[in-house]
């Protein structure tokens, strides 16, 4: 069975703080896929990034990077220099070697950036 | 740039009733899903597609039936609602080669629902 915990249930930060939000996994298959959405006030859910578990490589895009570690299991997202606009619904998700492509969700942490 | 096209965006019923969630992709992907979003939960996943004419159960499917009617339309159906049915409901679609999950689910705007 699959899992995906985001112990963050909320994170209120001022803008251009940065801040880290946690992600931690259990699968066992040997191949998977994570992936964070963004789901702003509006309710539509947007995709921002998946990682394949062969590649350890972390990622940086403008303000947004992301720390994926097998050792623990943890693929992390760092917003630096947070804006208000920012402000949204963030869920981890996690797709094992299944032949659906099928998403386990972490429960989301609200973040609140406040001006 | 439609991507998924869910109908209709608000629906409050009456126990009992009954009802069809439509769902429409125009990315030509041959996945597609079903999913709720609970408060505090993230969102499950009801049914799923991995292809045409293939339909197979999600993590809570009780309560609920689909249809793929075609490569690009997924309906989801709640035979007589319940209120532990009212949730926001999500379609999404993905392309999934030989069987692995490396692509991005696309997700619609959502279905809020509500069962008095």
């Amino acid at each position: 069975a699959q899992k995906v915990t985001q112990a963050q249930t909320e994170i209120s930060v001022v803008e251009k703080e940065d801040v880290t939000l946690d992600c931690v996994y259990e699968t066992r298959d040997t191949t998977y896929y994570l992936f964070w959405y963004k789901q702003p006030p509006s309710g539509e859910l947007v995709f921002l990034i998946r990682r394949n578990s062969f590649d350890e490589q972390n990622e940086i895009s403008g303000r947004y990077s992301w720390n994926f570690q097998k050792s623990t299991s943890s693929f992390n997202f760092t917003i630096t220099a947070s804006q208000v606009v920012d402000s949204a619904v963030y869920f981890c998700a996690l797709s094992g070697n299944n032949a659906g492509n099928m998403l386990t969700f972490g429960g989301g942490t609200r973040l609140m950036v406040k001006p | 740039n439609a991507g998924v096209t869910q109908t209709p965006k608000f629906q409050v019923l009456k126990t009992g009733q009954s009802m069809t969630l439509q769902c429409a992709q125009d990315m030509n992907h041959n996945s597609m899903y079903w999913y709720r979003q609970d408060p505090g939960m993230g969102l499950r996943l009801i049914y799923y597609s991995a292809s045409e004419g293939t339909t197979d159960k999600g993590e809570v499917p009780n309560g609920y039936n689909v249809s793929r009617l075609n490569k690009r339309e997924f309906s989801l159906r709640l035979e007589s609602a319940a209120p532990s049915q009212t949730s926001v409901y999500f379609c999404a679609s993905s392309q999934v080669w030989e069987g692995r999950s490396n692509q991005p689910q696309h997700f619609g705007d959502g279905t809020r629902l509500s069962i008095l």
